[in-house]
């Protein structure tokens, strides 16, 4: 059973160009969430799916960021009109059902979006 | 709210000292989950260890032990006899509330010297 598949794992954009982020979780697994690592910070909520609904996105920046994921295929979040400020790693986990005592979630190795 | 401290941004040693890593918690939920995770610097996440708030027995695996205390809200990880590959950065985490989010610290860079 294949982990979490984040890709690209590396990123390169220029300022105003658009990334996308996609993230395969785990067999089985239909939530997803995604977090943002600054430089140097922790890891910080952005969005939590589940098929084809977004159920918390309470720590998505008002503008710019968008977060699906589709009855098929991987979750895609993505980042419009990129500035720098936006270079991170992001981090995508997955579990089968809400993380909790009998579950938990799962990290992908994360993509490195650096924006030049 | 939810919040989680590592006071100590970086923490040097020489290979086979003892060290411990701090993360005091805050929370107002009864039913919580307390993490460690450890991200070398390839970047990657590594699970170590999960507890929940009804658990408090401490917890040994190999090098590596656990310190969980409710009344001072920390759960503290030692790692005993450091060896170079425990270099990383060692993140502490809180589930809790509606356990969607994680409330990650802001992380502790070990760096263990031969």
């Amino acid at each position: 059973n294949a982990g979490v598949m984040q890709n690209p794992r590396h990123l390169v954009r220029r300022r105003g160009q658009e990334a996308r982020l996609r993230c395969s979780p785990m067999k089985g697994h239909s939530h997803v969430y995604w977090y943002r690592q600054l430089p140097e910070e922790g890891l910080k909520f952005m969005v939590y799916l589940q098929k084809e609904n977004i159920i918390d996105e309470s720590g998505m920046p008002k503008e710019r960021f968008s977060a699906e994921f589709p009855k098929e295929g991987p979750s895609i979040l993505r980042i419009q009109q990129v500035v720098r400020g936006d270079s991170a790693a992001y981090f995508c986990a997955s579990s089968p059902t809400t993380v909790g005592a009998l579950t938990e979630a799962f990290f992908g190795q994360g993509t490195r979006l650096t924006v030049v | 709210a939810q919040k989680v401290t590592q006071a100590q941004t970086e923490i040097s040693v020489v290979e086979k000292e003892d060290v411990t890593l701090d993360c005091v918690y805050e929370t107002r939920d009864t039913t919580y989950y307390l993490f460690w995770y450890k991200q070398p610097p390839s970047g990657e996440l590594v699970f170590l260890i999960r507890r929940n708030s009804f658990d408090e027995q401490n917890e040994i695996s190999g090098r590596y032990s656990w310190n969980f205390q409710k009344s001072t809200s920390s759960f503290n990880f030692t790692i005993t006899a450091s060896q170079v590959v425990d270099s990383a950065v060692y993140f502490c985490a809180l589930l809790a509330y509606n356990f969607n989010k994680f409330y990650f610290g802001s992380g502790t860079k070990l760096n263990v010297k031969p």
